[in-house]
């Protein structure tokens, strides 16, 4: 599987953007990049995913380098709800048929700072 | 949008029992996975369920544990004869489709306690 390498913590003043970095080096070329985020031990919550290109929903935007090997998620505006661990993730495609399932590492601990 | 379900939220036990987890995936999904979270630990995959079989298993579901859909809602998890290490917060995830470009949604997790 692709690791990855995120730093443990980051501090971050509420409304300003957030900008969480992560490296992927060995990513292959058919593996997406994700993001979750866990709030103190609640599920853990879709973010948002890409492949090549830089992708952007309601909650967040992903830029993903051209040589593919790093990616930052970007909280807009960032607020005290937005105080949680964040996973980078890439996902393993499995040739083998199996599930391709996501596995979590240890992320960062984004603390959004009044 | 659409939400997973898990019941009940905490679950205590004694030692050597056996506990059944719940969930209701979304509706209109075939694919399904359980992970748990040890306290202050990673979350960790243990099995993934597809076809009413199971597609792929980690180190940690050894024959202690089982899974079932017993109907076309529902999706459990069977700890037999639990110890005091199975505690953990215990999270059932769904996905429409198997695929890399398809994200999983997790329920809020019940929270097992074996004393």
């Amino acid at each position: 599987d692709a690791k990855t390498t995120q730093p443990p913590s980051m501090d971050c003043a509420e409304g300003r953007a957030a900008n969480l970095p992560c490296n992927h080096s060995t990513i292959s070329g058919n593996e997406y990049v994700y993001w979750y985020r866990q709030i103190h031990s609640q599920g853990p919550q879709y973010i948002i995913h890409g492949l090549k290109n830089n992708e952007t929903n309601e909650m967040a935007s992903l830029i993903i380098t051209e040589d593919r090997k790093s990616s930052t998620l970007i909280l807009p505006h960032a607020t005290l709800r937005d105080t949680a661990v964040y996973y980078c993730i890439v996902r393993n495609f499995n040739y083998g048929g199996a599930t391709n399932k996501l596995i979590f590492g240890t992320g960062t601990l984004l603390a959004v700072q009044p | 949008e659409p939400e997973v379900t898990q019941t009940p939220s905490h679950q205590v036990t004694q030692m050597g029992q056996e506990v059944i987890l719940r969930c209701v995936p979304i509706s209109n999904h075939l694919y399904f996975y359980w992970y748990r979270q040890i306290l202050g630990q990673k979350v960790e995959f243990l099995v993934s369920f597809y076809n009413n079989e199971i597609s792929e298993k980690s180190e940690i579901f050894d024959d202690q544990f089982s899974v079932e859909r017993p109907d076309g809602s529902n999706f459990t998890l069977k700890i037999r004869s639990t110890k005091l290490e199975d505690s953990a917060m215990y999270f059932c995830a769904s996905s429409a489709q198997g695929s890399t470009n398809e994200k999983l949604f997790f329920g809020s997790g019940t929270q097992l306690s074996v004393l």
